[in-house]
């Protein structure tokens, strides 16, 4: 139990195209997911954390009008990067938190693979 | 002052090796602390969390000293399959909480060798 799938695993777009990068839990529900960021050689670090059915909550330093969260279902959660740039290039990874009930244990994150965004 | 800090790395060994991680952290409110495990070009795995009275999981072996702010790892008989990057984590809620803002460290790569 408890997977998280991420699509697409990698894209490679023009500057100032729009990519969408979906999160989904498989197998639970999950209320809330995060989002990250992973520069090459970096930590990841946290962009914003999702509630379904709620605005998200950026860090400090993430442009929420550059980095659209939407969270429409409880297993759905979506990253939209708009007008991306070559410094947005980046790994992107999404988490999902744990329910308890059937698949996951209350309160863990469960990472997805990850998405590989290259903008050119 | 970084929020995390780890080892720069890369430790390079030879199979059958014992390997000691350290970790350090900035935040004394922080509550929580945990070691990932992250393969080339994936995502992070949870590997184990750390509690102050020290905690083994076979061949691996962790320890908090909340009085330092210090984390550490320890891995003996090293395999192949060891082969990664190793993720310090904190967060400021307890155990069991609402896991919410995980602050990593940029990681330790380790190669174990044949």
């Amino acid at each position: 139990g408890a997977v998280v799938s991420q699509h697409p695993s990698w894209v490679i777009c023009k500057s100032g195209t729009s990519v969408k990068i979906e999160c989904r839990s498989l197998d639970f529900q999950a209320t809330t997911m995060f989002w990250y960021r992973q520069f090459p050689k970096q930590s990841l670090m946290l962009m914003a954390t999702s509630n379904e059915g709620s605005k998200a909550t950026y860090e400090q330093g993430v442009e929420k009008d550059k980095f659209l969260i939407n969270h429409a279902s409880l297993t759905l959660s979506t990253l939209t990067v708009t007008s991306a740039h070559p410094e947005d290039s980046s790994f992107y990874i999404c988490s999902a938190r744990g329910t308890g009930s059937s698949g996951g244990a209350r309160d863990t994150q469960y990472f997805g693979p990850g998405t590989r965004l290259t903008v050119l | 002052r970084k929020e995390v800090e780890q080892d720069p790395g890369p430790f390079n060994v030879p199979e059958g090796a014992t390997v000691a991680f350290n970790c350090t952290y900035s935040n004394s409110a922080s509550q929580s602390f945990f070691w990932y495990r992250q393969d080339c070009r994936k995502e992070p795995k949870l590997l184990m969390s750390v509690y102050s009275s020290g905690n083994e999981d076979g061949r691996f072996t962790a320890q908090l000293n909340r009085a330092s702010q210090y984390i550490s790892l320890l891995i003996r008989d090293s395999k192949l399959s060891d082969s990664a990057t190793y993720l310090c984590v904190v967060s400021p809620k307890p155990y069991g909480g609402s896991q919410g803002n995980l602050i990593f460290g940029k990681g330790t790569k380790l190669s174990v060798k044949p």
